[in-house]
């Protein structure tokens, strides 16, 4: 079955600056990557996605990219703010899965 | 639109009785995914229903636990005679197509065996 590693567990950055995440994964034939948030006492909200036959995609401040050579994935946040404290959860949809394999996920801490 | 609806949110249960969790999708969604999560852990993929069937169960436990999406009504993960390591927080979340993408979540169910 799938496997994803996530790094770090613990990432502390200071507010203004970038963070990012990084993930990889054990199943080639894995196509769907999603990235959620999950605040303390609440579910995960997904806040990006990218399927296998894209290298890269944006939304705002938010962005991933992927490389299915390597298989890896990154989150990468630019311009943090206090409320992008939270755990960051990567996954990926495995080939013919149909549950998402779930990284061990990130602490995120927005240092003031 | 309301989001995928998850209750109880905390369920206190001694050991050896049942546990009954209930998940409501989201409007037009039929299809329904549970994980657990356990402390400081990701989130693990335990059944994958749509209305009336089972369709992917490999995750979950073989006994005690059972799942069911009837064809009226929320969803319904159950644990029979709960032990303590069944404590944990019992996500579900729903996808408006089959094949896993886009999974919405609940807010989950944090179950506690005493």
């Amino acid at each position: 079955g799938e496997n994803v590693e996530q790094h770090p567990s613990t990432l502390s950055v200071q507010e203004g600056d970038s963070a990012v995440i990084k993930c990889t994964y054990s199943d080639s034939a894995s196509n769907y990557f999603p990235w959620y948030k999950q605040e303390l006492g609440k579910g995960p909200q997904l806040i990006i996605d990218i399927r296998s036959n894209v290298g890269e995609k944006k939304d705002q401040r938010i962005a991933v990219t992927l490389n299915k050579t390597a298989k890896h994935f990154s989150l990468h946040i630019t311009e943090t703010q206090p409320e992008d404290s939270a755990v960051y959860f990567c996954a990926a949809l495995g080939g013919g899965a149909d549950g998402l394999t779930f990284g061990k996920g990130t602490h995120l801490i927005i240092q003031p | 639109n309301a989001g995928v609806m998850q209750n109880p949110r905390h369920l206190v249960r001694r050991r050896g009785q049942e546990a009954r969790l209930r998940c409501s999708p989201m409007k037009g969604h039929s299809h329904v995914y549970w994980y657990r999560q356990l402390p400081e852990e990701g989130l693990k993929f335990m059944v994958y229903l749509q209305k009336e069937n089972i369709i992917d169960e490999s995750g979950m436990p073989k006994e005690r636990f059972s799942a069911e999406f009837p064809k009226e009504g929320p969803s319904i993960l159950r644990i029979q005679q709960v032990v303590r390591g069944d404590s944990a927080a019992y996500f579900c979340a729903s996808s408006p197509s089959e094949g896993g993408i886009i999974q919405y979540f609940g807010a989950g169910t944090r179950l506690s065996v005493l």
